[in-house]
């Protein structure tokens, strides 16, 4: 039972490129999220999937785009990175008859130039 | 609107001390409550959480919370801290009820331990 998994790790785009970060989980959670990190920010939720074949934007939707492509997996997509998309990524999953109870990724961790 | 406030940005206890993270919420009912942490260089970790009943959560690690509804608040304690117990903590409000589990999050604790 690996959790929740993220991929990549690590990552150093130019300014304009595109990348897409992976998350799957293997718990049969039916809500998955994403948040970002940063210093003296908390958590703040990007985007989240409620359940499988439905998304919806969370604080800091801009810049972003997510598919839900089964009830696994759920990605992020930056479409044009930019400097401020520097940050560390979380994607979460959670059961929703646990009342809340997220489980975390190990993140991946972007430097956009 | 949901809102977490730790007041406290960074704390330093020696090993073998007491240690209280604060943590304060705003929200129009009882809301779902977490404690996670998160070492270095790694992801979140769920402590604890409150969901009703006794006010007084027992966690993981030697963790407890207590939720105070007439203060709001939700802090953290551990009688005795161990050099292992450095690193970043994070409250977290849930609402009750909808489609799914959003939780907001404080902007953190960071927690150095002295030998």
């Amino acid at each position: 039972n690996a959790g929740v998994t993220q991929t990549p790790k690590f990552q150093v785009l130019k300014t304009g490129q595109s990348m897409t970060l992976q998350c799957a989980q293997d718990m049969n959670h039916n809500s998955m999220y994403w948040y970002r990190q940063d210093p003296g920010m908390g958590l703040r939720l990007i985007y989240y999937s409620a359940s499988e074949g439905t998304t919806d934007k969370g604080e800091v939707p801009n810049g972003y785009n997510v598919s839900r492509l089964n009830k696994r997996e759920f990605s992020l997509r930056l479409e044009s990175a930019a400097p401020s998309q520097t940050s560390v990524y979380f994607c979460a999953s959670s059961e929703r008859a646990l009342e809340g109870t997220q489980y975390f990724g190990p993140g991946t961790r972007l430097l956009v130039l | 609107a949901q809102s977490v406030t730790q007041p406290d940005i960074h704390i330093t206890v020696s090993e073998g001390a007491s240690l209280e993270l604060r943590c304060n919420y705003s929200y129009g009912a009882t809301p779902y409550l977490f404690w996670y942490v998160q070492s270095p260089g790694q992801g979140l970790q769920l402590l604890l959480k409150y969901f009703s009943g006794d006010t007084l959560v027992q966690g993981i690690k030697g963790f407890e919370a207590e939720f105070k509804r007439s203060q709001s608040s939700f802090n953290l304690r551990k009688p005795s801290v161990h050099w292992s117990d450095a690193a970043e903590y994070f409250c977290a409000v849930g609402a009750r009820g909808g489609a799914t589990n959003k939780l907001i999050f404080g902007t953190g604790t960071l927690l150095a331990v002295q030998p």
